[in-house]
């Protein structure tokens, strides 16, 4: 069974650029979520999707985060303009079920590590 | 609110001899406990997880935490080294409101030389 996979895993790009990463989850899990490390710091949520809703989307910085998730599937995180401070390592994880128990775990791709100069 | 503090950012010890990385949390009430850990070039995985049953909690590859109420403590361990636990773990909470949004600590990066 294929993980949850990330694409691109780096990338470069100046400030005021637009750039969109992608997640595929595992297949057939409806609950998609998005975190990041910023320099160094914690690991820290972005948002949650059940199918293509967004369930909880309090973690995500400023309105220069887009993240979308049209029919359930694979998801995109665009950031645009992009800042500095944008830098890090955002992860994307899904789950087959909400909550914590079996079927719950969340699985975590690689992550892209994002370098804004 | 719920947090984690892991106390160490690096440990460093030596192949088989016993590994410690130690976590509090802060919760006003017993909570859920995860360590999650990440290998170079590698998704997140979770390594154990305590949810109110055992206070002692056994993972994979030989690792195992006790949650310790008196002390806000969940500290992992594991009895002998290997070159391959060589890694980054971290000391996950659930947030308020479900387990939806994970609360991570710093995180401690272990390096094990032969």
């Amino acid at each position: 069974e294929a993980g949850v996979t990330q694409f691109p895993s780096h990338s470069v790009i100046e400030k005021g650029q637009t750039v969109t990463l992608r997640c595929d989850p595992i297949s057939g899990h409806d609950n998609l979520y998005w975190y990041r490390r910023v320099m160094g710091k914690e690991i820290k949520f972005l948002l949650h999707f059940v199918k293509e809703s967004k369930q909880d989307e309090s973690g995500m910085p400023n309105n220069r985060f887009l993240a979308e998730r049209t029919g359930g599937t694979y998801s995109t995180l665009k950031v645009q303009p992009a800042e500095l401070e944008d830098s890090g390592v955002y992860f994307c994880a899904s789950s087959q079920d909400r909550g914590f128990g079996r079927g719950r775990e969340q699985y975590f791709g690689p992550g892209t590590r994002l370098t804004v100069t | 609110a719920q947090s984690v503090t892991q106390l160490d950012s690096h440990v460093s010890v030596s192949e088989g001899t016993p590994v410690l990385l130690r976590c509090n949390y802060s919760s006003s009430y017993s909570p859920s406990l995860f360590w999650y850990v990440q290998h170079p070039n590698k998704g997140l995985q979770l390594l154990l997880k305590y949810t109110s049953a055992a206070t002692l909690v056994k993972g994979i590859n030989g690792f195992e935490a006790e949650f310790k109420k008196s002390e806000t403590s969940f500290h992992l361990t594991k009895p002998s080294a290997h070159m391959s636990d060589a890694a980054e773990y971290f000391c996950v909470v659930p947030g308020r409101g479900g387990y939806n949004k994970l609360i991570f600590g710093a995180g401690t990066r272990l390096a094990v030389h032969p």
